[in-house]
């Protein structure tokens, strides 16, 4: 069946590192893929997408490229800020179904 | 409307009892989802309605759990005799059915503690 891996957390980085954060999928055919972020207390966010192989998604400095041949989607952002912290979630999704999620990577930025 | 609106924010119960939570989706968006996400974890999907009709229900969703979306618009999901496991954080989502490549737009949730 369909899923979606993510590297396990906390990450914690100092303010101004670069952050990589690795996801992996399994999926028959082509796959949205898709980061949300989820800030304390909030709801999920969507942070970026990509809907098919080589498109890179980008938003707020964060990007994330769709490489089908290593079925993976990993986010990355140059420098990192304190207002990153939160927990970050890798998705997929096939066509008109449902949303399958990754069981999130926590971020912690410190000055 | 500017997103989706879940009510309530946060829910107390006693185990036995019966809990129903409301989600409000935004106006234009024909498709409407829940989610249960428990601490540490991804959200999981409940069930999915499309206008009224209700299309599909995971595993997950025991007999005790119930939803309904009677008019298309605001969607109900019903726990009856709740258990501590059901204690999580309830999302809801909704989406155009147009738009296959896009995400969804989620809701804050209603974080259910059973006590």
């Amino acid at each position: 069946g369909n899923s979606v891996t993510q590297m396990e957390g906390p990450v914690t980085l100092s303010e101004e590192a670069f952050l990589t954060i690795n996801c992996t999928y399994t999926a028959t055919g082509y796959p949205s893929l898709f980061w949300y972020v989820q800030y304390p207390g909030e709801g999920l966010q969507l942070l970026l997408k990509a809907t098919k192989a080589d498109d890179k998604g980008s938003n707020k400095g964060f990007e994330a490229t769709y490489r089908k041949e290593t079925t993976s989607f990993h986010l990355e952002k140059g420098s990192v800020q304190v207002s990153d912290s939160a927990v970050y979630f890798c998705a997929l999704r096939k066509g008109y179904n449902k949303l399958i999620f990754g069981a999130g990577t926590r971020l912690a930025v410190h000055p | 409307d500017t997103g989706v609106s879940q009510d309530p924010r946060h829910k107390i119960t006693k185990r036995g009892q019966n809990v129903t939570f409301r989600c409000d989706p935004i106006s234009e968006h024909n498709r409407l989802y829940w989610y249960r996400q428990t601490l540490g974890q991804g959200p999981e999907f409940l069930t999915y309605f499309q206008n009224e009709a209700q299309l599909e229900k995971s595993r997950l969703l025991s007999d005790r759990f119930s939803a309904e979306r009677p008019k298309g618009s605001f969607s109900t999901l019903e726990i009856q005799r709740t258990e501590q496991g059901d204690s999580a954080m309830y999302l809801c989502a909704s989406s155009f059915s147009g738009e296959s490549n896009y995400g969804y737009t989620f809701g804050s949730g209603t974080r259910l503690t059973v006590v």
